[in-house]
């Protein structure tokens, strides 16, 4: 029961570029998003989010668009830089059931110096 | 900044022990999470605890599961007779307000082997 889907396993892209990870989600009561990271060791750390009311989110380098119609978000970061390198995780909850995060299996990213 | 502490940060066990993994919260927490993530998998949700009880469960959270709060510190989780299935990395997790997810803050995780 893949509700949240992240289809990329993994990522490498060179330092200063962009970086998109994308997120597909089955569940249409989701009406919250959103990502984690992850360093080795470590547990994940929260980075952006997006309500359904919204299309975009913006934070500094980090960039999260939403197409509800699609059911898709991706996550950008630009310029990339090495210390992004890590697991990223998206993330969803529905209001309905809003005690309980519904995690896709995430994103190795690599930035290239 | 305060922060999630997880104990041990690695655990092996015999299949058919009792395992006690431990998590002290942040200190103005009040609503404490389980998750756990099965090597290669996604991270699932297993358990939210509040006010001294279980407010969720997913369906992974059976009979074999427990959570409590034995003092004003600690949150822990324990699986009474293992299973090789149960070999995972199990956060903690604790927030102040059960509407601000983003205020969601985990621990490093307690790797369990069941052997």
């Amino acid at each position: 029961d893949q509700q949240v889907k992240q289809n990329s396993p993994s990522l490498s892209v060179q330092e200063g570029r962009i970086s998109i990870l994308n997120c597909d989600y089955t569940n249409s009561m989701f009406d919250y998003f959103l990502w984690y990271k992850k360093y080795p060791a470590e547990g994940p750390t929260f980075l952006i989010s997006i309500s359904s009311i919204k299309d975009k989110n913006e934070d500094g380098r980090f960039t999260v668009f939403l197409n509800k119609s699609a059911k898709h978000l991706s996550l950008h970061i630009v310029p990339s830089q090495p210390g992004d390198s890590a697991v990223y995780f998206c993330a969803a909850l529905s209001n309905f059931g809003n005690e309980k995060l519904t995690f896709g299996t995430g994103t190795r990213l690599t930035i290239i110096p | 900044e305060p922060e999630v502490t997880q104990t041990p940060s690695h655990q092996v066990t015999q299949m058919g022990q009792e395992v006690i993994l431990r998590c002290v919260p942040i200190s103005n927490h009040l609503y404490f999470y389980w998750y756990r993530q099965i090597l290669g998998q996604k991270v699932e949700f297993l358990v939210s605890f509040y006010n001294n009880e279980i407010s969720e469960k997913s369906e992974i959270f059976d009979d074999q599961f427990s959570v409590e709060r034995p003092d004003g510190s600690n949150f822990t989780l324990k699986i009474r007779s293992t299973k090789l299935e149960d070999s995972a990395m199990y956060f903690c997790a604790s927030s102040a307000d059960r509407t601000t997810n983003e205020k969601l803050f985990f621990g490093s995780g307690t790797q369990l082997s069941v052997l």
